[in-house]
């Protein structure tokens, strides 16, 4: 069964500095790999995922993520945190069930940003 | 594109009665949708599958006969709450898969939840 850990609840960093969220994954094939950021009272925004192709994927408002599978590691960074990333983040594995693929969730990282 | 509407964004009802939470997709058809719940501060949990013109398939722990989903078309999901309790207090969240293959490679798109609160 495929299952992602995320470590770590809550990460603070400063505005401009290097944010860096951690997600391992435990799968017995070869995993595809999302990450999503959920804002309070919001659904869920996908940044980026990893579908085998580039081991370095880029996303959406500055983040990237890469996939390493010798650490079974996918984890999110952003060179410089702006106020506007406070959220949840959510790390998540593609699960294939033969009909139809399901999204197996991380617990989620709440990310603060202060000045 | 991509985009995934939910209706009503929030509710408020009376325990004992049914609530109905729509789930669309506005630009792509969808032949699945997700239902998830999420408890404060928590991870999304799901809770069915739906295939438009069949029947959802349920999580594990998820009562079937409470939650009712119904798919109807490639464009629309709803799920119904029956008699609803204050422990069903939660915030619901859809996303709709576009279809593509393989399908692990799909992407959820999700909408923005709906919050239901039961006095």
């Amino acid at each position: 069964a495929q299952s992602v850990t995320q470590l770590g609840s809550h990460v603070s960093v400063s505005e401009g500095a290097l944010v860096l969220l951690r997600c391992n994954y435990s799968s017995s094939v070869p995993p595809y790999l999302f990450w999503y950021v959920q804002y309070p009272n919001q659904g869920l925004q996908l940044l980026l995922k990893y579908t085998s192709a580039a081991t370095l994927v880029k996303g959406i408002n500055g983040f990237e993520a890469e996939f390493k599978k010798s650490e079974t590691s996918f984890h999110l960074t952003k060179p410089s945190a702006h106020m506007s990333d406070a959220a949840e983040y959510f790390c998540a594995v593609s699960v294939n069930t033969g009909t139809a693929s399901k999204l197996t969730f991380g617990t989620g990282t709440r990310l603060q940003v202060t000045l | 594109g991509a985009v995934v509407s939910q209706h009503p964004s929030w509710v408020i009802c009376k325990s004992g009665t049914s609530v109905k939470i729509e789930c669309r997709s506005l630009d792509f058809q969808a032949t699945t949708m997700f239902w998830y719940r999420q408890f404060p501060k928590q991870s999304l949990m799901l809770m069915a599958t739906s295939n438009e013109g069949s029947k959802a398939t349920y999580e594990q722990g998820v009562e079937k006969d409470k939650f009712l989903i119904n798919h109807a078309s490639l464009t629309l999901s709803t799920l119904t709450v029956t008699s609803a309790h204050p422990e069903d207090s939660s915030f619901y969240i859809c996303s709709a898969r576009e279809h593509r293959l393989p399908r692990r490679t799909d992407t959820q798109y999700f909408g923005p939840g709906t919050r239901l609160t039961v006095l």
